[in-house]
């Protein structure tokens, strides 16, 4: 069955270092999505990428953050200059189209911790 | 703004029995969708059961059910026959079937606890 991936599964930096974390979402789905989830708090969403654009962004998603789908498979998400409440679980979803009408299957997610 | 609060933060059941796990939501919109997802301590997001708000009937899913009840904005999720792999923290959440790209709003959740 197909899945999504996430890579690294955990990582450690430095606070005001950069970070990329990867995707590779579900090779037929169109729409891509990063949340966070800080320990033991709620999942949030960050943002949502469509036709290699941002089609929708929350107030988390600041000028730190950035997005790309580099290639044909990868879909990455940037933190320019990490801070310590940067430090969070990220998890990446994608689907086939918007709107609800189908499932958003997520990875496995990635375990940030800035120090 | 659409929001979803779940109002147990800790639910525990006997092996075997039915919990059910609360949500209610808040939008002015009359088409969503409504998911319940599961994140064991592995932490990965897992898809329980998803409702059409269009769809009257309730969805169901092997042990899993929901109480979708549309005009109080409710959506709690029955567990039948608990068993120990279910023990895991439970996130309802809502998604705009308009305009939006599917971005997903999540509750607090609630974590589960099945005794043997």
């Amino acid at each position: 069955e197909p899945e999504v991936t996430q890579t690294p599964s955990h990582q450690v930096t430095q606070m005001g270092q950069e970070v990329i974390l990867r995707c590779v979402p579900i090779s037929n789905h169109l729409y891509f999505y990063w949340y966070r989830q800080i320990l033991g708090q709620k999942v949030e969403f960050l943002v949502s990428f469509y036709n290699n654009e941002i089609s929708e962004k929350s107030e988390i998603f600041d000028d730190q953050f950035s997005v790309e789908r580099p290639d044909g498979s990868n879909f990455t998400l940037k933190i320019r200059s990490t801070k310590l409440e940067d430090s969070a679980m990220y998890f990446c979803a994608s689907t086939l189209s918007g709107g609800g009408q189908e499932t958003q299957y997520f990875g496995p997610g990635t375990r940030l911790l800035v120090l | 703004a659409q929001t979803v609060t779940q109002s147990q933060p800790e639910m525990s059941v006997q092996e075997a029995e039915t919990v059910t796990l609360s949500c209610t939501y808040d939008t002015s919109e009359n088409n969503y969708y409504l998911f319940w997802y599961k994140q064991p301590p592995s932490r990965q997001m897992i898809l329980v059961i998803r409702q059409e708000a269009y769809k009257q009937q309730n969805a169901t899913e092997n042990r899993f059910s929901v109480n979708f009840q549309k005009a109080a904005k409710s959506f709690s999720l029955k567990i039948s026959d608990s068993q120990l792999g279910d023990t895991a923290m439970y996130f309802c959440a809502f998604t705009s079937g308009g305009t939006s790209y599917g971005k997903l709003t999540f509750g607090q959740g609630t974590i589960l606890t099945v005794h043997p």
